[in-house]
C-alpha cells in the first residue's frame, strides 16, 4: 500500500529556514511527479511545488518562488522541501502526494512561523 | 496559472437532499479534474478523478460531471457522513491548483 510520511515541521522564527521531508513507500517513486501542498490554519488547500520523476522539471506557486526549493532522492524514495526566509504566511500543515492527484496522503507536518 | 473558483462557499442541507457544488476553471482543463472531501483535522480524501471516475470505495451517490471550464460534484441522497469541506483540483497545468473549498453542513 502506498504511504507518505511527512516530517521536519517545527516552530521557527520569521526569516528562518526549515527542511521538510516526505518518505514514501509502496509505489515506483522514480516514475512519478511529487507535490507539496499546504493548508494554513482554518484555510483551504494550496499547492506549493512539484518535481517530476527525474528532477528535471520543477514548478512553484508564485508566493514561494525564490524562497523554497523542492528536490528529491530517488534512491531514498523521498522528496524534500527546503524553505527559507519564512514568514507568518508560511504557517501551515504541509502534505506531500504523488502523481497528478492522489488518494494517498500522509498526516502532514506542521510548520509554525512565529517569534 | 489556472485558477479554480468553487460555489457556493458553504451549504447546509438535510439528510436525503441532493446537493451540487460547482467548480469553474479560468481556462479549459479538458477532463483533468479531481474532487476531494476533507474532514476537520484529517488529510483530504480523494472522491473522483478525471471528472467522473469514482475512487475505489466511494459511494455511487457521488457524481462528477462537466468538461472544459465548468464542472459539478453532485451528492444525491445526502448522508450524515458527507459533512466536510469539498475541494476541486486541476492537473491540466503543471501546477496542481485547488479550488477554495465548499463547506457542507448537515442540518
Amino acid at each position: 500500500e502506498e504511504q507518505m510520511v511527512e516530517s521536519g515541521g517545527d516552530l521557527v522564527q520569521p526569516g528562518g529556514s526549515l527542511r521538510l521531508s516526505c518518505a514514501t513507500s509502496g509505489f515506483n517513486f522514480g516514475a512519478f511527479w511529487m507535490n507539496w501542498v499546504r493548508q494554513a490554519p482554518g484555510k483551504g488547500l494550496e499547492w506549493v511545488a512539484n518535481i517530476n520523476g527525474d528532477g528535471t522539471e520543477i514548478n512553484y506557486v508564485d508566493s514561494v518562488k525564490g524562497r523554497f526549493t523542492i528536490f528529491r532522492d530517488n534512491a531514498q524514495n523521498s522528496v524534500f522541501l527546503q524553505m527559507s526566509s519564512l514568514t507568518a504566511g508560511d504557517t501551515a500543515i504541509y502534505y506531500c502526494f504523488y502523481g497528478h492527484y492522489s488518494g494517498h496522503w500522509g498526516q502532514g507536518t506542521l510548520v509554525t512561523v512565529s517569534s | 496559472d489556472i485558477q479554480l473558483t468553487q460555489s457556493p462557499t458553504t451549504l447546509s442541507a438535510s439528510v436525503g437532499d441532493s446537493v451540487t457544488i460547482t467548480c469553474r476553471a479560468s481556462q479549459s482543463i479538458n477532463h483533468w479534474l479531481a474532487w476531494y472531501r476533507q474532514r476537520p483535522g484529517m488529510a483530504p480524501n480523494l472522491l473522483i478523478y478525471d471528472i467522473s471516475n469514482l475512487e475505489g470505495g466511494v459511494p455511487s451517490r457521488f457524481r462528477g460531471a462537466g468538461f472544459g471550464t465548468d464542472f459539478t460534484l453532485t451528492i444525491t441522497s445526502l448522508q450524515p457522513d458527507d459533512f466536510g469541506t469539498y475541494y476541486c483540483q486541476q492537473y491540466k497545468d503543471s501546477s496542481r491548483t485547488f479550488g477554495q473549498g465548499t463547506k457542507v453542513e448537515i442540518k
